[in-house]
């Protein structure tokens, strides 16, 4: 089992640019949340979201952040116009089924960590 | 305030000596506590969950919850060198999906 997987580990962009992180959850896990973690500070909760729906956005700035999580393939947090703010490591994090419980036994992976410029 | 506080430490103890951590928290609300241990440059690994107040010990771990007093612990038996990482407590309330997380401590196990 591969755990969940994050691409790119390390992404650099200039202000204004576009970032794509992507993940993949775990083999037979179909929610997906993405976390924050700015520099000294503790995660941020950002989205949950399940196979082709956005259950709770809660956490995601207003702008230039969005998130989904296609039937087919990874789920993708696009951060449009990046700006310095935004450097951060952002972590996936996946759970089986049985909502909310499952929100108890999350696996992360290793984090995509966004450096702009 | 911060809802969940966390000492950011770092805390330096023995090989073989208790490691005790804890976070307080003012939502009343959270029923669910979580451990978590993150190395350096990698994700957070679950350590242990518990629901309420109460105990609970798995291994060289125990994980205690006060909600009368909004304080929660975990110790760690027998430090390890392999025990150097940040631990991060985060809580949830009982229908919430998003968990809420302090800000980690930094633990050093100096052999």
């Amino acid at each position: 089992n591969a755990g969940v997987m994050q691409n790119p580990r390390h992404l650099v962009r200039r202000r204004g640019q576009e970032a794509r992180l992507r993940c993949s959850p775990m083999k037979g896990h179909s929610h997906v949340y993405w976390y924050r973690q700015l520099p000294e500070e503790g995660l941020k909760f950002m989205v949950y979201l399940q196979k082709e729906n956005i259950i709770d956005e809660s956490g995601m700035p207003k702008e230039r952040f969005s998130a989904e999580f296609p039937k087919e393939g990874p789920s993708i947090l696009r951060i449009q116009q990046v700006v310095r703010g935004d450097s951060a490591a952002y972590f996936c994090a996946s759970s089986p089924g049985g909502q909310p419980s499952g929100a108890n036994v999350l696996t992360f992976g290793a984090g995509s960590r966004l450096t702009v410029l | 305030q911060k809802e969940v506080e966390q000492d950011p430490g770092p805390l330096s103890v023995p090989e073989g000596a208790i490691v005790s951590l804890n976070c307080t928290y003012s939502n009343s609300a959270f029923q669910y506590f979580m451990w978590y241990r993150q190395y350096s440059r990698k994700g957070p690994e679950l350590l242990m969950y518990t629901y309420s107040s109460g105990n609970k010990e798995d291994g060289r771990f125990t994980a205690q919850v006060d909600k009368s007093s909004k304080y929660i612990s975990l110790f760690i038996r027998d430090s390890q060198p392999s025990d150097s990482a940040t631990y991060l407590c985060a809580m949830r309330t009982a229908a919430g999906n998003k968990l809420t997380f302090g800000g980690g401590t930094r633990v050093l196990v100096k052999p």
